[in-house]
């Protein structure tokens, strides 16, 4: 079972940020947040992860709490594009076989 | 660069029948992962393949199988071919950095429908 609790689905205004939380009450310490988003019918779409710190990239931030139970993916500027399911994986980074265990994971609808 | 390609983009087969899917992994990955992903819901993992060997496996059956080449590609076969096995067939990559699984990267998939 997924380690990860997201709601069904968000909405966003084009232009706006979008911050997409994630619950994992239950990781351990040696567990990574990732993200990975899925447009329809494509594959999944690697975005970004981190262990404790906060995270950014071309794509996104990730702001993972003190006590590590939850995590804000934040797309700055939400465009069109943007729209798809988000998955939010907890997995261990590096280990001799990590598979990735996927939730149903937050459709975000970005509205024009 | 390329990134993970995978062949052929859709697939028809009727019941009973076997089918073969192909994946080739990113420049410099050596390590492949399938997955399922049945309609409305998220991808499953059915096994991962490094060094031409099966390293670990989901809850999937025999039926199910798969084989790496010494050029890291990777096939995904399942004989005997149910209705349920219609599906969304992914392939990710990734490296391996002292013996320890990096950041998997997906394909475009595989479209698999079974009549």
């Amino acid at each position: 079972d997924a380690k990860t609790t997201q709601p069904p689905s968000m909405d966003c205004a084009e232009g706006r940020a979008a911050n997409l939380p994630c619950n994992h009450s239950t990781i351990s310490g040696n567990e990574y947040v990732y993200w990975y988003r899925q447009i329809h019918s494509q594959g999944p779409q690697y975005i970004i992860h981190g262990l404790k710190n906060n995270e950014t990239n071309e794509m996104a931030s990730l702001i993972i709490t003190e006590d590590r139970k939850s995590s804000t993916l934040i797309l700055p500027h939400a465009t069109l594009r943007d729209t798809a399911v988000y998955y939010c994986i907890v997995r261990t980074y590096g280990g001799a076989t990590n598979k990735l265990i996927f939730g149903t994971g937050t459709l975000l609808a970005v509205q024009p | 660069d390329a990134g993970v390609t995978q062949s052929p983009t859709h697939l028809i087969k009727t019941r009973g029948q076997q089918v073969t899917l192909r994946c080739s992994p990113k420049s410099g990955h050596d390590t492949v992962s399938w997955y399922q992903q049945a309609l409305g819901q998220g991808p499953q993992f059915i096994f991962q393949y490094y060094e031409e060997e099966e390293r670990q496996r989901g809850n999937f059956p025999d039926r199910f199988s798969g084989h790496q080449f010494p050029n890291y590609s990777s096939e995904l076969n399942v004989n005997a071919l149910l209705l349920g096995d219609s599906a969304l067939y992914l392939c990710a990559s990734s490296s391996r950095t002292s013996g320890r699984v990096d950041t998997q990267y997906f394909g475009p998939g595989t479209r698999l429908t079974v009549l």
